[in-house]
């Protein structure tokens, strides 16, 4: 079954531990990118990739880490984190690098940081 | 970058009426224009889309439709039923190929 698995699903953690969060996809997609959901606020783009070593920064980047060693994992890391990373996040991927196509996303983690 | 708004960020219909949900857009060489729905607890899923070169899309009760001069794109629902209740998200590809999305509307169909 075509699908994009991310770990945890809940998190609670405190200020300061660091933390990763998992994604992986199963369709062999060029492109995967990192978005965070918040109140009011939509669907915000935290780092994209569009292929294997190439990474760039979205919209609201900070205190937010990625890699892409592998076509099909691109966890998102997050050193320090702080209370104003509580979020509900998702991550995505797509067939090609240009996102002409369906984005399919993951279940979403919703993480808590006290 | 590409800017893209949704107004207004709420919407109530009766059931069976239709809705009408208009995003604009920044961008001019923007070429892909998705709608994403989002159930309550559930991930964003795509329920159409188009692109540029097309002015209307339907797929059976939902259609977009695209005003390339005006640099607007509305989601047409008829027949609204309960189940469309959801956030509905639109988004547009630029000429830096990254999607971006409005921030949401909440669509509530009233029994």
């Amino acid at each position: 079954e075509a699908q994009v698995t991310q770990n945890p699903r809940y998190l609670i953690t405190v200020t300061g531990k660091k933390l990763t969060v998992t994604c992986s996809q199963n369709m062999n997609h060029e492109y995967m990118s990192w978005y965070r959901q918040d109140p009011g606020l939509g669907l915000r783009q935290i780092y994209y990739s569009m292929n294997v070593e190439v990474t760039d920064k979205g919209d609201v980047p900070e205190g937010y880490k990625v890699s892409r060693k592998e076509k099909r994992n691109f966890p998102l890391i997050l050193e320090s984190p702080s209370p104003n990373q509580t979020s509900l996040y998702f991550c995505a991927s797509s067939r090609t690098s240009g996102v002409t196509g369906e984005l399919f996303f993951g279940e979403g983690s919703r993480l808590t940081v006290l | 970058g590409e800017n893209v708004e949704q107004h207004p960020s709420t919407l109530s219909v009766q059931e069976g009426d239709s809705a009408v949900i208009k995003c604009t857009y920044s961008d001019s060489a923007s070429n892909y224009f998705p709608w994403y729905k989002q159930e309550l607890g559930k991930r964003p899923q795509l329920i159409i889309d188009i692109r540029s070169n097309v002015g209307e899309k339907k797929d059976q009760r939902i259609a977009v439709t695209l005003n390339k001069t005006a640099k607007h794109f509305s989601l047409h629902i008829t027949e609204t039923q309960p189940e469309d209740s959801a956030v509905y998200f639109c988004a547009a590809t630029g000429v830096s190929s990254k999607l971006t999305f409005g921030k949401g509307i909440t669509l509530s169909v009233r029994p």
